[in-house]
């Protein structure tokens, strides 16, 4: 799997919008750009995946940008709850859809109340 | 519909023992997966399995650690003879084929303490 760069902790304000960014400057046209978060003391837990265009679901977004070398997850307003660590990982699609994940360090958010 | 289950979530075992590991995938998922946190570590993978298969296990150690998933049943996630360096914890997920997103589904994790 391509890897991905991702700063290693953010800082938000409770009720704020989120922007965590990813770099992934040797993504093939094949890997889908997936999200993981992982709250302490839990498993990990899904929140989006992309492959070109924009996404939305009602937990996050994300902005994929046009050469897909960087993505951004959106939080729209931040809670307390969403302190975790944030993982960006990229999946080849050519490889079927059930595969491993390849964890990086990910991000660490912080949300102050 | 109730989420992947582990059990035990937590587990001590003295050195030199056995760890038995168990993982319930969502109901209708027939794929699972198995993951190591060491402490203050990321998350690797370790191995993948379908109903009776093996489809990859490139992240397991090659001694005392194998999983099985049998056909009834949990899978099961078994470590012979463990040591200090076992101590972790150990996630399962599950997935459904065809479904779209190809999410991955966690399970709470099981804490094996080797003493």
């Amino acid at each position: 799997d391509a890897k991905t760069t991702q700063p290693n902790s953010m800082e938000s304000n409770e009720e704020e919008p989120v922007h965590l960014p990813c770099n992934h400057s040797t993504i093939s046209g094949t890997d889908y750009i997936h999200w993981y978060r992982q709250l302490p003391s839990q498993g990990p837990e899904y929140v989006i995946h992309g492959l070109t265009s924009n996404v939305n679901n009602r937990m996050a977004s994300l902005a994929i940008a046009e050469d897909r070398k960087s993505s951004t997850l959106i939080l729209h307003r931040a809670t307390l709850r969403d302190a975790a660590v944030y993982y960006c990982i990229l999946r080849d699609g050519d490889t079927g859809a059930n595969s491993k994940l390849t964890f990086g360090k990910g991000i660490t958010l912080s949300v102050r109340p | 519909n109730a989420g992947v289950m582990q059990n035990p979530r937590h587990l001590v075992r003295r050195r030199g023992q056995e760890a038995r590991l168990r993982c319930s995938p969502m109901k209708g998922h027939s794929h699972v997966y198995w993951y190591r946190q060491l402490p203050e570590e990321g998350l690797k993978f370790m191995v993948y399995l379908q109903k009776e298969n093996i489809i990859d296990e490139s992240g397991m150690p090659k001694e005392r650690f194998s999983a099985e998933f049998p056909k009834e049943g949990p899978s099961i996630l078994r470590i012979q003879q463990v040591v200090r360096g076992d101590s972790a914890a150990y996630f399962c997920a599950s997935s459904h084929p065809g479904q779209g997103a190809y999410e991955q589904y966690f399970g709470p994790g099981t804490r094996l303490t080797v003493t």
